[in-house]
């Protein structure tokens, strides 16, 4: 089983809402990552976790808040969003967070209004 | 910093054909390079990854090649279909533990 699932592939939400993204890995990989990426552009990094801890924060806005409660679980907290801040949301896990292929879910689309 | 580039950036041929995608990253001290395609508001699936001391990985009609000392690799497709259709990304993972990706090339097969 080589998938990272991603819920929900879609979410509207409202500039003073909270939301969660959830993904979830089941190859007992050990390193989970969270992507933006706007349209017609690259993918950008915007977090790592590594056995379960926190290792990059690309200097993400603190209205994004992520959490890893265990090895195979990786959520995004979303409060206070702003319209930029819509996009296609990307998880991805690997075996180790160096020199490992990185395999992507489908995403989660999201709009803010 | 790593930037990674992707010439070019849209591609039209007809089915058949051959042809090969490049990428080119201006730090040669990287631990792999990936190969990932994106089909439209999907996210992305790896193709291949090549690593640092490999010169190419093949799987099926692709080949990947890599030459870190001039900083290039292409990706090559053979047989081009029109389910090859989508966009391709190439992404350098070095020191700073995470992939630079390039902008992609929207690659289309005509029947």
């Amino acid at each position: 089983d080589t998938e990272v699932t991603q819920t929900p592939k879609h979410l509207v939400m409202g500039m003073t809402n909270k939301k969660s993204l959830k993904c979830e890995q089941h190859m007992g990989h050990r390193a989970m990552y969270w992507y933006k990426q706007k349209a017609k552009k690259p993918p950008e990094l915007m977090f790592v976790y590594s056995y379960e801890k926190l290792s990059i924060n690309e200097s993400v806005p603190s209205r994004f808040s992520p959490e890893c409660p265990n090895s195979s679980l990786l959520n995004l907290h979303l409060h206070a969003l702003q319209p930029e801040d819509s996009a296609l949301y990307l998880c991805a896990s690997s075996q180790g967070e160096l020199a490992e292929t990185q395999y992507f879910g489908p995403g989660t689309r999201l709009l803010v209004l | 910093k790593q930037e990674v580039t992707q010439i070019p950036a849209a591609l039209s041929v007809p089915e058949g054909e051959n042809l090969v995608l490049n990428c080119s990253f201006t730090d040669s001290a990287i631990y792999n390079l990936q190969w990932f395609r994106q089909d439209p508001g999907k996210g992305l699936t790896s193709l291949l990854l090549i690593q640092s001391s490999q010169r190419e990985q093949t799987s099926g009609r692709l080949n990947a090649s890599l030459d870190k000392s001039s900083g290039r690799s292409t990706l090559y497709i053979a047989a081009s279909q029109p389910g090859d259709s989508a966009t391709y990304l190439c992404a350098a993972s070095g020191s700073a533990r995470q992939l630079t990706f390039g902008s992609g090339t929207q690659l289309t097969v005509l029947p």
